[in-house]
């Protein structure tokens, strides 16, 4: 079945670095956009970061630009996310969610998400 | 960047008895190629975000019957006609037209009374 699994999430201390990872299964991945999606706690739900399916093409929130990265490796089926100049602010559950597909972009977006991994910024 | 406004924040229902949740937009969500692309998830306590409705009113595979959309423009609803415990959770609209970013509305959350 379609599969979205995150993993890399845990303690780390501010200004530090963290790079998330997301195993795709059950769809043909290299066809999708992807994108990350994170909560903090006790909030609601933020866009952070988009991938087209080929990977050259990327948008980031404000609030992560110049800090975090977005990249994909289909031949792996994996998404990855690389958090760098960690804040305490960046302290959230991180989803990976499927975006569109190449030939369909906007119906299908976030249709698809995975079970999240938590990442905390503490001292 | 596109605002999504929704309301009410907190909805106590009674168990059998209709829901209904606002969304609306600081602009049209009527993307040029005709479509609307808003959608709406389900989040149940302790689980990752669920889709249940894309483009204003098409259910998702596997989303019960109970949960529907409309609205057009920028004034959204979605509706559970009977809610049952299992719809407990927080329900968030999110826009799709003008990105990015990808907006999401605030949540509302729907407790059983």
């Amino acid at each position: 079945q379609v599969q979205l699994v995150e993993s890399g999430g845990g303690l780390v201390k501010p200004g530090r670095s963290l790079r998330l990872s997301c195993a795709a299964s059950g769809f043909t991945f290299s066809d999708y956009y992807m994108g990350w999606i994170r909560q903090a706690p006790g909030t609601g739900l933020e866009w952070i970061s988009y991938i087209s399916n080929s990977g050259p093409i990327n948008y980031n929130a404000d609030s992560v630009k110049g800090r975090f990265t977005i990249s994909r490796d289909n031949a792996k089926n994996s998404l990855y996310l690389q958090m760098n100049s960690l804040r305490a602010e960046d302290t959230a559950i991180y989803y990976c969610a499927r975006g569109g597909p190449y030939y369909d972009l906007l119906t299908g977006v976030f249709d698809i998400w995975g079970q999240g991994t938590v990442v905390t910024v503490s001292s | 960047d596109v605002v999504l406004t929704q309301s009410p924040l907190s909805l106590p229902v009674t168990l059998g008895q209709p829901a209904s949740i606002s969304c609306r937009s600081s602009q049209t969500l009527v993307h040029s190629n005709g479509h609307t692309y808003l959608s709406w998830f389900q989040q149940r306590p302790g689980q990752s975000p669920r889709r249940l409705i894309y483009e204003v009113s098409n259910r998702d595979s596997g989303v019960p019957d109970r949960f529907s959309g409309s609205g057009s423009g920028a004034d959204f609803t979605l509706k559970i006609s009977s809610v049952q415990a299992e719809d407990v959770g927080v329900y968030y609209c999110m826009q799709a037209t003008h990105w990015p970013p990808w907006t999401f509305g605030q949540g509302t959350k729907v407790e059983i009374k």
